[in-house]
């Protein structure tokens, strides 16, 4: 079974661009989550999809943060414009129908972000 | 505020020796604690943790969970270089209304183990 997927593994942009993130979930799997671990700091959630829909987003930094999810499937992440603060990895992860045995959230292998 | 404390922060130590990494909280509503491994990229699950004194063990690893003075700890008994990695601790939230299973996260634990 293929795990949760990121794309891409790095990207440097400088201030002012826009950058846009892809997660493929594990495939079946409803719940889809955003995380991201700026340097020293601990790894912090951002938000949380159930299938195409937003259930808490109240992790998000500020508007220039936009995250979809079309069709339930893939997730994108969306930073525009990029700030300097902004840089950091940034993990997707994904869960079945939370259940107190599917509590367990598979993560990707982050997207390590620079913005210069 | 919820807070996931993770100690120590960073350990060295050489193979074969036996560590414990320990982990706090301070949350609301908890529902389940979860250990993941981070070597280079994604972190892996290990252990969910839901019940105190129950101890949950896979091979040289084990972990328990203490509802009642809020933590847990993972073990892992005779070390190896590959056990080298972070090891991240995070708190699962029972959602108030909805079903956001969110995850608290400690900053985790660096444990580098020598040859």
């Amino acid at each position: 079974e293929a795990g949760v997927t990121q794309f891409p593994s790095h990207s440097v942009i400088e201030k002012g661009q826009t950058v846009t993130l892809r997660c493929d979930p594990i495939s079946g799997h409803d719940n889809l989550y955003w995380y991201r671990r700026v340097m020293g700091k601990e790894i912090k959630f951002l938000l949380h999809f159930v299938k195409e829909s937003k259930q808490d987003e109240s992790g998000m930094p500020n508007n220039r943060f936009l995250a979809e999810r079309t069709g339930g499937t893939y997730s994108t992440l969306k930073v525009q414009p990029a700030e300097l603060e902004d840089s950091g990895v940034y993990f997707c992860a994904s869960s079945q129908v939370p259940g107190l045995s599917t509590d367990t959230q598979y993560f990707g292998p982050g997207t390590r972000l620079t913005v210069l | 505020e919820d807070k996931v404390v993770q100690s120590p922060l960073s350990l060295v130590v050489h193979e074969g020796d036996t560590v414990t990494l320990n982990c706090s909280y301070e949350v609301t509503n908890f529902r389940s604690l979860l250990w993941y491994k981070q070597e280079k990229k994604a972190p892996t699950f290990l252990f969910m943790l839901t019940s105190s004194g129950i101890e949950k063990k896979s091979g040289r690893l084990s972990s328990i969970l203490d509802k009642k003075e809020l933590f847990s700890i993972l073990n892992i008994t005779a070390t190896q270089t590959g056990d080298s990695a972070v090891y991240l601790c995070a708190v699962v939230l029972a959602p108030s209304g909805g079903s956001n299973y969110k995850l608290t996260f400690g900053k985790g634990t660096l444990l580098t183990v020598n040859p």
